[in-house]
C-alpha cells in the first residue's frame, strides 16, 4: 500500500529558531500533499495544500510567511516553521493522495514539535 | 472542522455495537469518510461513502448516510478492545479536494 513518512518524528527547538519537517511519499508520486496541525485531543486542522512545482495554498488564518511549504519534487514536501514560538508546539501531520485513487489520503505518522 | 460535528466521547462494553454519529453543514459534500487514529499513530482510512449512497457495509463496519439531514453514522458490530481509538468523521467536495475533519470521537471499549 501507499506509504507516507515524516522526518523527524519529534523535535525540540528553542524559541526563535526555525524547524524543517519533511514529508515523503515512499512508493508513489504525489502531486498534491496536505499539511495538518493537531492539538492535543483535538481534531486535525488543515493548514495548507502543497502542490508540486507551484505555490502552496494556505487556509484562512494560517500565516504563509511563518509556515513555509516547499514541494520541490513529486515525493517530497517540506514544512518549515520559522521563528518558532511555544504556541507553535503541536503535532504536524502530512498526507498525500495516490494519483488515480483520489478518494483516499494516506497519512504520515506525524511530527511532534515542542518549542521551549 | 467547525462544520463537521461529532460527540466527543463514547463508551461501550466489549461485544456490544458502537454507533458514532456525525453531522455536517455543507450540502456540497460529495465524499464522506471515517478515519481511525490509535494512540501515537497516524490516521487510517476505515471507510468512505459517496453522497449518492445511503448505506455501505464492510465487515463489522456499517456506514449510514442521511443526506437530507446531513447525518452520517458509523456502526461497529461486536466491538473489541482493539477498536478503542479516536474516530474522525470527515468530508470532501471532490475526490481531489481538501478534506475537512470533525473533532473526533474517543471510543473506549470496556472489557
Amino acid at each position: 500500500g501507499a506509504v507516507v513518512s515524516q522526518h523527524p518524528s519529534w523535535v525540540i527547538c528553542k524559541s526563535g529558531t526555525s524547524v524543517k519537517i519533511e514529508c515523503r511519499s515512499l512508493d508513489f508520486q504525489a502531486t498534491t500533499m496536505f499539511w495538518y496541525r493537531q492539538f492535543p485531543k483535538q481534531s486535525l486542522m488543515l493548514m495548507a495544500t502543497s502542490n508540486e512545482g507551484s505555490k502552496a495554498t494556505y487556509e484562512q488564518g494560517v500565516e504563509k510567511d511563518k509556515f513555509l511549504i516547499n514541494h520541490a519534487s513529486l515525493t517530497l514536501s517540506t514544512l518549515t516553521v520559522t521563528s518558532a514560538h511555544p504556541e507553535d508546539s503541536s503535532f504536524y501531520i502530512c498526507s498525500a493522495r495516490v494519483p488515480g485513487q483520489g478518494y483516499e489520503q494516506y497519512f504520515g505518522p506525524g511530527t511532534r514539535l515542542t518549542v521551549t | 472542522g467547525e462544520d463537521v460535528e461529532q460527540s466527543l466521547f463514547l463508551s461501550v462494553r466489549e461485544g456490544d455495537s458502537s454507533v458514532i454519529n456525525c453531522t455536517y453543514t455543507d450540502s456540497s459534500s460529495t465524499y464522506l469518510y471515517w478515519y481511525k487514529q490509535e494512540p501515537g499513530a497516524g490516521l487510517q482510512l476505515l471507510t468512505y461513502i459517496f453522497s449518492n449512497m445511503d448505506m455501505k457495509q464492510d465487515q463489522r463496519l456499517t456506514v449510514l448516510l442521511n443526506k437530507k439531514d446531513k447525518h452520517l453514522s458509523l456502526r461497529i458490530a461486536d466491538t473489541q478492545t482493539g477498536d478503542s481509538a479516536i474516530y474522525f468523521c470527515a468530508r470532501g467536495e471532490t475526490s481531489y479536494d481538501k478534506v475537512i475533519f470533525g473533532p473526533g470521537t474517543s471510543l473506549s471499549v470496556i472489557p
